[in-house]
């Protein structure tokens, strides 16, 4: 199975702040990453697919890059809303597999 | 809109039987792969079981291989879990995910969650 890391696996920011979270995989995965927001309570939104490609409807904040081993995902400004866990998925390979998830919570 | 819809969760014994289901609307079904995904409480996400379009390929994790059957009635446009042998460790909520396939030359990959359906195995 491929393992899937991130870092940081919390991380505290301000409104109006450029965030960005790493996911590596524990082999080649060429660019089948995607990213995923989650907040408490709710299900998962889809933000990210193939690396860098943004889901109908994602506002353009979010920004995916990466390809290979080494990925990561940016947020542009910080706003409210987007205080959440964050899970990173390689789907090259069955069993797709998800990162342990980066908490993104308020300074 | 498009939307998925669990149901069928509930409390069970170990080793006991559920069905899970999963109503889609809004889009052509018998078109797409779907999944199932689990999240334990404050852990993180992870993959149970996929499905073709047409319900002639599946895959499993190896944690339910053998206790789980993933199924679909595109008729109804109904995808189903069945779980057996439940045990502890199975205890999660259960997402149904549509799997988007392919734009132009990119691999889309999970692009639509339900809201899950809950499962507690416990005596």
């Amino acid at each position: 199975d491929i393992q899937m890391t991130q870092s940081p696996s919390s991380l505290s920011a301000s409104v109006g702040d450029r965030v960005t979270i790493t996911c590596r995989a524990s082999q080649g995965i060429n660019n089948y990453l995607a990213w995923f927001q989650q907040k408490p309570g709710k299900a998962p939104k889809s933000l990210i697919y193939a690396a860098s490609g943004l889901q109908t409807g994602v506002p353009s904040k979010f920004s995916g890059s990466g390809s290979g081993t080494d990925f990561s995902l940016t947020i542009s400004s910080l706003q409210p809303e987007d205080f959440a866990t964050y899970y990173c998925q390689q789907y090259i390979s069955y069993p797709f597999t998800f990162g342990p998830g980066t908490k993104v919570d308020i300074k | 809109e498009v939307r998925l819809v669990e149901s069928g969760g509930g409390l069970v014994q170990p080793g006991g039987s559920l069905r899970l289901s999963c109503a889609a609307s809004g889009f052509m079904f018998s078109s797409y792969w779907m999944h199932w995904v689990r999240q334990v409480p404050g852990k993180g996400l992870v993959w149970v079981s996929r499905i073709n379009s047409d319900g002639t390929s599946t895959s499993y994790a190896d944690s339910v291989k053998g206790r789980f059957t993933i199924s679909r009635d595109n008729a109804k446009n109904t995808l189903h879990l069945q779980v057996n042998s439940l045990r502890a460790e199975d205890t999660a909520v259960y997402y149904c995910v549509r799997d988007r396939g392919w734009i132009q030359q990119w691999r889309v990959g999970m692009d639509v969650w339900g809201q899950g359906t809950t499962v507690i195995v416990s005596s």
